[in-house]
């Protein structure tokens, strides 16, 4: 059990706009401290996507967005495009365990 | 081009040792704090260990404390995991990522960018 918790998939078609959270508690999300989140495609490593809640690193496209609100944190993808299809990971820390910490994982289909 | 590639997994039998290697390029390694992740089949991502540039921090989950040792040599741009005792939980692909931003303790809310392309390790009778 994943100290942040993510839906295990979402799906949307294509142009579409998904929404995937991670929700946590206040030893780590809640607690201010920031959240950051990862893409894998299939059978290759996690690139990173949004860092900080809401930055994206050059080369990220504006399609995709990051929020953060009291003990939950979200990634919007917008225009969803077939390549989008991944799955999706939140990453924090949480001072209660004094732990990196990762959501469980959603899996995004595009249909 | 910053680069990192893993290497030195492999199958084991339960409580056997294996020791995996980073191996650093394109950026200023000794800079940096790095981490272990691992991701069992099929599963999510788990964090496993964490360094700092010059070896004075180091963490580790509770579920490999005590069995695995981080560390780093930084004049030759590598990171290492020696696991012990290993079960047949550990087995996952891991990744060596490191911390985005210099100058950290490591371990803490620093997000992970690069990650490299991941090693199997297997731990099966």
């Amino acid at each position: 059990q994943s100290v942040l918790t993510q839906p295990p998939s979402v799906s949307g078609a294509p142009g579409q706009r998904v929404t995937i959270s991670c929700t946590g508690s206040s030893s780590n999300i809640g607690a201010r401290y920031d959240v950051h989140w990862y893409q894998q495609l299939p059978g290759t490593a996690p690139k990173l996507l949004i860092y900080g809640n809401k930055n994206r690193p050059s080369g990220v496209p504006d399609r995709f967005s990051g929020s953060k609100s009291g003990t939950s944190a979200s990634l919007a993808i917008t225009g969803l495009q077939a390549e989008d299809e991944a799955d999706y990971y939140c990453h924090s820390y949480d001072s209660s365990l004094s732990d990196v910490v990762f959501g469980g994982g959603t899996k995004l289909t595009v249909l | 081009e910053v680069q990192l590639v893993e290497s030195g997994g492999g199958l084991v039998k339960p409580g056997e040792s294996l020791r995996l290697s980073c191996a650093a390029s394109g950026f200023t390694f000794r800079g940096y704090s790095m981490n272990w992740v691992r991701q069992a089949p099929g599963k999510g991502l788990e964090w496993v260990s964490s360094i700092s540039s010059s070896s004075s921090y180091i963490y580790y989950a509770d579920s490999v404390k005590g069995r695995f040792t981080i560390s780093r040599d930084n004049a030759k741009n590598s990171l290492y995991l020696q696991m012990d005792s290993l079960r047949a939980e550990d087995t996952a692909v891991y990744y060596c990522a490191r911390d985005a931003i210099t100058g950290t303790t490591g371990g803490g809310n620093n997000w992970f960018d690069p990650w490299g392309q991941g090693t199997l390790v297997t731990a099966s009778s």
